[in-house]
């Protein structure tokens, strides 16, 4: 699986759109780009994932770049719910339903 | 909404005892994977399970470690001999997908 890096955190302000950076220059062309999150020491959740269309859902919008060696995940108008850690895990496994690996996250702080 | 259920959600054990983390993973699901976290570090896979047998574990999953499908609903993960080191919460989680479901965990305080 290709390694993710991510900063370690970022603040937003609440309402506001938060835009989380991943890199993963080393993606091979079958590995899918996932975002999960944690809150507090809550079970990870699952938010998105591609391949390299650009998604969205009522969580999110994922956008790869063409050369899919990074993506941005949007949270288009922050609360202080969605205060969390955040994983950008690049998998590759059959069906997507191999192992994820997780690394240290981006730590998203919303605020007032 | 459909659901991992872990139990117990804190359990603490004397160190060498065994200890079985039990889960329910989401019924229609045929991967099921254990992950831990000690506390203040990241989320760690252990061992993923298909089909009635591990397809895949990490280096953390040693002969101490073992899973189980006893029955049609329940996925255990067994510690043998407990270790300090092995105090961490202990996540399941099921998929037949892309998204995977966690449960929400049960803190392991070896002491």
């Amino acid at each position: 699986d290709a390694k993710t890096t991510q900063p370690p955190s970022m603040d937003c302000a609440e309402g506001r759109a938060a835009n989380l950076p991943c890199n993963h220059s080393t993606i091979s062309g079958n590995e899918y780009v996932y975002w999960y999150r944690q809150i507090h020491s809550q079970g990870p959740q699952y938010i998105i994932h591609g391949l390299k269309n650009n998604e969205t859902n009522e969580m999110a919008s994922l956008i790869i770049t063409e050369d899919r060696k990074s993506s941005t995940l949007i949270l288009p108008h922050a609360t202080l719910r969605d205060t969390a850690v955040y994983y950008c895990i690049a998998s590759l496994g059959s069906g997507n339903t191999g192992k994820l690996i997780f690394g240290q996250g981006t730590t998203l702080q919303v605020k007032p | 909404e459909p659901e991992v259920t872990q139990t117990p959600s804190h359990q603490v054990t004397q160190m060498g005892q065994e200890v079985i983390l039990r889960c329910v993973p989401i019924s229609n699901h045929l991967y099921f994977y254990w992950y831990r976290q000690i506390l203040g570090q990241k989320v760690e896979f252990l061992v993923s399970f298909y089909n009635n047998e591990i397809s895949e574990k990490s280096e953390i999953f040693d002969d101490q470690f073992s899973v189980e499908r006893p029955d049609g609903s329940n996925f255990t993960l067994k510690i043998r001999s407990t270790k300090l080191e092995d105090s961490a919460m202990y996540f399941c989680a099921s998929r037949d997908g892309p998204e995977a479901f966690f449960g929400q965990g049960t803190r392991l305080t070896v002491v």
